[in-house]
């Protein structure tokens, strides 16, 4: 099994300040690393597929890079509205997910 | 774009087994794999099993083999997710999500099930 370690697990930030978290996984994956935002009480939605595509309609502050085993997600200029917990998918073997971030936002 | 939408929530007694549906609509059923993943109170997401129904075929995670069964009925365009020997830490929402036969990330998740295993 691939595991996924994200970090942090948790961070407390200001509107507009630029947030990173990173993804790393146990071993090389490729592209096949996607990421999810979950906010209370709803189901997770696709916000970055194949490490760096865009999903449909996602906001452009939403951003992925990496590869093999170490990938990023940032969001720059970060909205109230982007509090939630972000998670790292990877489809490169039988799925399995990070153990998410959880944003606040100050 | 499919849509996702599960059965309602359920209370089950230890021992007991639940079965969750997910029914598709608004594109081919079989186009799309269909995946079962829950989350714990409180806690992270985990992948449980998918079904591919153009192949027949099924796939679940290692800590599941054995108690999780994963069926589809095309004539209906559902999905079901059965869960047997039910514990208390199984008490879980429930969703199911659907990828291309080809493009492998979650593009379209359910509504979730919560599933409580109380005596």
């Amino acid at each position: 099994e691939i595991v996924l370690t994200q970090s942090p697990d948790f961070q407390s930030v200001t509107p507009k300040e630029k947030v990173t978290i990173t993804c790393r996984a146990s071993q090389s994956i490729g592209s096949s690393l996607h990421w999810y935002q979950q906010k209370p009480d709803q189901s997770p939605k696709l916000l970055i597929k194949y490490a760096s595509q865009s999903f449909s309609g996602v906001p452009s502050r939403f951003s992925g890079s990496g590869s093999g085993t170490d990938f990023t997600l940032t969001i720059n200029s970060l909205e109230a509205e982007d509090a939630a917990t972000y998670y790292c998918h990877q489809s490169s073997s039988l799925p399995t997910f990070g153990q998410g971030t959880k944003l606040e936002i100050k | 774009q499919v849509q996702l939408v599960q059965s309602g929530a359920e209370v089950k007694k230890p021992g007991s087994s639940v079965k969750v549906s997910c029914k598709a609509s608004g594109d081919t059923f079989t186009n799309y794999a269909f995946s079962w993943v829950r989350q714990a109170p409180g806690q992270g997401l985990e992948w449980m099993g998918k079904i591919i129904p153009i192949f027949g075929t099924t796939n679940y995670a290692q800590r599941f083999l054995g108690r999780v069964t994963i069926t589809a009925e095309e004539s209906t365009s559902t999905a079901y997710m059965e869960l047997s020997s039910l514990r208390f830490e199984d008490t879980a929402v429930y969703y199911c999500a659907s990828e291309t036969t080809v493009l492998r990330y979650f593009e379209t998740w359910g509504q979730g099930t919560l599933v409580t295993v109380s005596s």
